[in-house]
């Protein structure tokens, strides 16, 4: 099947700790995206990526970081740096402006 | 600076009838317009989309409108039934810009009464 795979669905961070959100697509997508939904707010853009090793930074993208070093692989790491850490957070994908096409989420939590 | 704007953070409708989502937009260079709809912790479902060329695009209960002029577009669902609560989310982008940086609104939550 075709799609936007992410992974932990649910994830624990302790206070200090750095964690890694996993994000594959097999779309063949040039484009792949994470997006940050807390509750009852919309969604914000943390960071993009249009083709591998090279990414852009959104709106919100202090405290995180990413890597895309292959086109179907771009992972977001939550860093001790962010600070308010705990949201439900999105990959997505999309082929040269089309539609985009979101996973099914990972919630982070600290503890 | 908020390109999208849904300004109804809540709609509540009876089932049977026209539901009507409202989105505004500030940028004139967004060419792209998707509808999503979203339930609580799973990701956005694609819904319908339209391009700046065409003010009406339709498929099954969803149409959307786009009015330029205005920088507005609506989703309508008709009927509504209650399957279809949800959160609804408009998003816009400049296809012609490189970028493929799609800017999301705040979403509006639609509830359809039985």
């Amino acid at each position: 099947d075709g799609g936007i795979t992410q992974s932990p669905k649910y994830l624990f961070r302790k206070e200090g700790q750095n964690v890694t959100l996993s994000c594959e697509q097999n779309l063949n997508h040039d484009a792949m995206y994470w997006y940050r939904q807390d509750p009852g707010q919309g969604l914000r853009l943390i960071y993009y990526s249009q083709i591998v090793n090279d990414f852009q930074k959104g709106d919100i993208a202090e405290g995180y970081s990413v890597s895309r070093e292959k086109k179907e692989s771009f992972p977001l790491t939550v860093t001790s740096a962010q600070k308010n850490p705990t949201a439900f957070y999105l990959c997505a994908s999309s082929y040269r402006g089309s539609t985009i096409y979101f996973g099914e989420g990972s919630w982070l939590t600290v503890v | 600076d908020q390109q999208v704007k849904q300004n109804s953070p809540s709609l509540s409708v009876q089932e049977g009838r026209i539901s009507i989502l409202n989105c505004d937009y500030t940028n004139s260079m967004f060419d792209y317009f998707l509808w999503y709809k979203k339930y609580p912790a799973e990701g956005p479902t694609f819904l319908i989309s339209i391009s700046s060329i065409k003010d009406k695009n339709e498929d099954g209960r969803f149409t959307v409108f786009l009015n330029k002029s205005a920088k507005h577009l609506s989703l309508h669902i008709v009927p509504s039934q209650p399957g279809d609560s949800a959160v609804y989310f408009c998003a816009a982008t400049r296809t012609t810009s490189g970028t493929y940086k799609y800017i999301f609104g705040t979403g509006t939550r639609l509830k359809v009464l039985a």
